[in-house]
């Protein structure tokens, strides 16, 4: 069983440029989370996509959007990058919505200069 | 949204249980607790999930009162390898799932 895999690892970026940030689901899972977790803090949702559908969307401006594949992996873009975007950001795979157990990526760091 | 609420640190030696208690006092009808352990620089990893009274698995035990405004974690004889940020989160059907900052568990030798 493969697990949840996200590319890429680090990233280094200008503020006011693009980035896409992408996301392999374990297999058998439906159902993408993202969250952004600054240092020292707990992971923030960004959003979940439920096959190939947003549902669901944390406090993020539109900046921060996503796709999800038919394969169910995703891709979390974020347009005109701020320096407060630098974190570390996390893919969370599930069985479904809701309570199903949420099976984490690595993650990306994201820096921001 | 369900706000929980944890210690911010603990401090325990090896061998020894260690009891993280959160509290949830708006949780609502259809939430369950989760908690999740997670490494420096790692992605969170489940432990353990529960709606009400025990559940226990192979790594911890989870108490949840009747009232459900708490929960606590319980993890039997801790290791160094422990040592991690152990997150508790209310979520059920409405799904914004909040983290908080965690407790961090520091075990010593």
């Amino acid at each position: 069983e493969t697990g949840v895999t996200q590319s890429p690892t680090h990233l280094i970026k200008t503020r006011g440029q693009q980035v896409t940030l992408r996301c392999s689901s374990q297999s058998g899972h439906n159902t993408v989370s993202w969250y952004q977790q600054a240092l020292g803090q707990g992971p923030q949702f960004i959003f979940q996509y439920y096959r190939e559908e947003e549902n669901g969307r944390g406090n993020f401006p539109p900046r921060f959007s996503g796709l999800q594949f038919p394969n169910y992996s995703s891709e979390l873009n974020v347009n005109a990058l701020e320096l407060d975007d630098s974190a570390l950001y996390l893919c969370a795979s599930s069985a479904g919505t809701g309570v199903y157990e949420q099976y984490f990526g690595p993650g990306t760091r994201l820096t921001v200069t | 949204l369900a706000k929980t609420t944890q210690p911010i640190s603990m401090d325990s030696y090896e061998g020894q249980e260690v009891n993280i208690t959160c509290s949830h006092n708006n949780i609502a009808t259809n939430d369950y607790i989760t908690w999740y352990q997670q490494f420096p620089s790692q992605g969170p990893r489940f432990i353990i999930q529960g709606y009400k009274t025990k559940v226990t698995n192979e790594v911890a035990s989870l108490f949840i009162p009747a009232d459900r405004k708490s929960s606590t974690l319980s993890l039997p004889r801790v290791s160094l390898s422990d040592t991690a940020v152990y997150y508790c989160l209310a979520q059920g059907g409405s799904y914004i799932p909040t983290f908080g900052r965690g407790t961090s568990l520091i075990v010593h030798p």
